[in-house]
């Protein structure tokens, strides 16, 4: 059974901080990394995408990729009240289909 | 701009009903996902389809059915409810390829059931 961990949280972190999510997967085949964001009663939106090893920025967030440690994590910087959601790390599992993580609580302290 | 619409945002049935869940996307997607989304539990995958009529089991296809009669539709159907179905539903769509490709889902806004 391929899994996706995730620390269920909640992350509490004050306003401007750094917050750090982490993912591991079981499946070293994998080779697509997917970050997705959900609001409380709102369904999941994408936030980045990484396939390679190393890091990928856009803007205030960071993706990490180590697939030899099967470690994904999300950086943000200067995070914001607004950011205050649960992060759902996801796994393409070969196929069509997607592994989805339970995913973290994060909140941000004003 | 991506839209995925599900039918219903909160629905209510008796344990046996039939009930059909829909969903609708705009983009021309080939591919179409049902989950269901449980507290601790994630996504898990029912059923999804890369191609009209095509349909491909997921994790917890049991209990389940769908039909996709139309590119754009994609419905859920549970034959017979019973109170362990009731959940939030999420569809999603996506463009053809596999999910290694890098393959985003957008996402319906979802569907509350519950089964008494």
């Amino acid at each position: 059974q391929k899994e996706v961990e995730q620390n269920s949280g909640p992350l509490s972190v004050p306003e401007g901080a750094i917050a750090s999510l982490n993912c591991t997967y079981s499946d070293r085949g994998s080779q697509s990394f997917f970050w997705y964001r959900q609001y409380s009663g709102k369904s999941p939106e994408l936030i980045m995408f990484i396939y390679s090893n190393g890091d990928k920025e856009d803007g205030r967030f960071t993706a990490q990729l180590n697939k030899a440690s099967q470690y994904v994590s999300l950086l943000i910087r200067d995070s914001q009240p607004s950011d205050s959601a649960t992060y759902l790390c996801a796994v393409g599992a070969g196929g069509f289909k997607t592994i989805f993580g339970a995913g973290t609580r994060l909140f941000v302290k004003a | 701009d991506v839209k995925v619409t599900q039918s219903s945002r909160y629905l209510v049935k008796r344990t046996g009903e039939k009930v059909f869940l829909e969903c609708v996307q705009d983009m021309d997607h080939e591919n179409m996902f049902w989950y269901r989304q449980d507290p601790g539990l994630g996504l898990r995958l029912i059923y999804f389809s890369y191609d009209v009529k095509m349909k491909e089991k997921g994790d917890i296809p049991e209990g389940y059915s769908v039909s996709r009669e139309k590119k754009e539709r994609f419905s859920l159907i549970l034959e017979s409810a019973s109170t362990n179905q009731t959940s939030m539903y999420l569809c999603a769509s996506s463009f053809a390829g596999t999910a290694n490709v890098g393959n985003t889902q957008y996402f319906g806004p979802g569907t509350r059931l519950t089964v008494l």
